[in-house]
């Protein structure tokens, strides 16, 4: 079975003040990882997809990297309008193929 | 607009009425999908469907029905709504299997 476990629960940081999300993921065959942003109230919002261990992405203030056990969100110099609940997903390539996997989500809080 | 549309927003409804919320986009995407989001639980996949006609079980499909007969539209059935289906649901769609997924605005759904 699929399982995506996203670390930490909550994340309280200053402004300015940069850190990384962390999304641990096991699947019979990676197909894609994908990072998420959600507002409280609406559905989420497309960041990144990462395929291969090795692979980066940038965004911004945000970096995404992925090995083959996990995948990291790091946010550069966050600002509060970066707050958010950042979730992690990932779609299996072999068995499963088709279905989505989230973790339960970072909640970021950035303060002025 | 390129955008995934879910009625109704709102519904409150009572045990054992049928229902049925309608997901319409308008990108010519092969996927969609159906998720519902419980505190503490994260998104979970109810079903997705990778193309016209076919259609498959995600994690959570008991009690939920759908149907593809048009590439754009995955309505959501529920037969007989039971309280344990107050959820916040969510329709997306992506491209084919293996793209992000654009997802739509929500469907707060409360059964007394």
């Amino acid at each position: 079975e699929d399982q995506v476990t996203q670390s930490p629960e909550a994340l309280r940081l200053q402004e300015g003040e940069s850190s990384s999300l962390n999304c641990s993921y096991t699947v019979s065959g990676l197909r894609g990882l994908f990072w998420y942003r959600q507002d409280p109230g609406k559905g989420p919002e497309f960041l990144f997809t990462l395929y291969s261990a090795g692979e980066e992405k940038e965004k911004e203030r945000l970096k995404a990297t992925l090995t083959k056990k996990e995948s990291f969100l790091h946010i550069t110099a966050p600002k509060p309008e970066d707050s958010a609940t950042y979730l992690c997903a990932v779609q299996a390539a072999l068995s499963n193929a088709g279905k989505s996997t989230f973790g339960d989500g970072t909640t970021l809080t950035v303060k002025p | 607009e390129a955008q995934v549309t879910q009625n109704p927003r709102y519904l409150i409804t009572v045990t054992g009425k049928k229902l049925t919320v309608t997901c319409s986009q308008n990108m010519n995407h092969e996927y969609m999908s159906w998720y519902r989001q419980d505190p503490g639980l994260g998104l979970r996949q109810i079903y997705y469907s990778m193309n016209v006609e076919v259609t498959d079980k995600g994690d959570v499909p008991e009690g939920y029905k759908v149907s593809r007969k048009e590439k754009r539209n995955f309505p959501l059935i529920l037969e007989s709504p039971s309280p344990n289906q107050t959820s916040l649901y969510f329709c997306a769609s992506s491209f084919v299997l293996g793209h992000e997924q654009y997802f739509g605005p929500g469907t707060r759904l409360t059964v007394t």
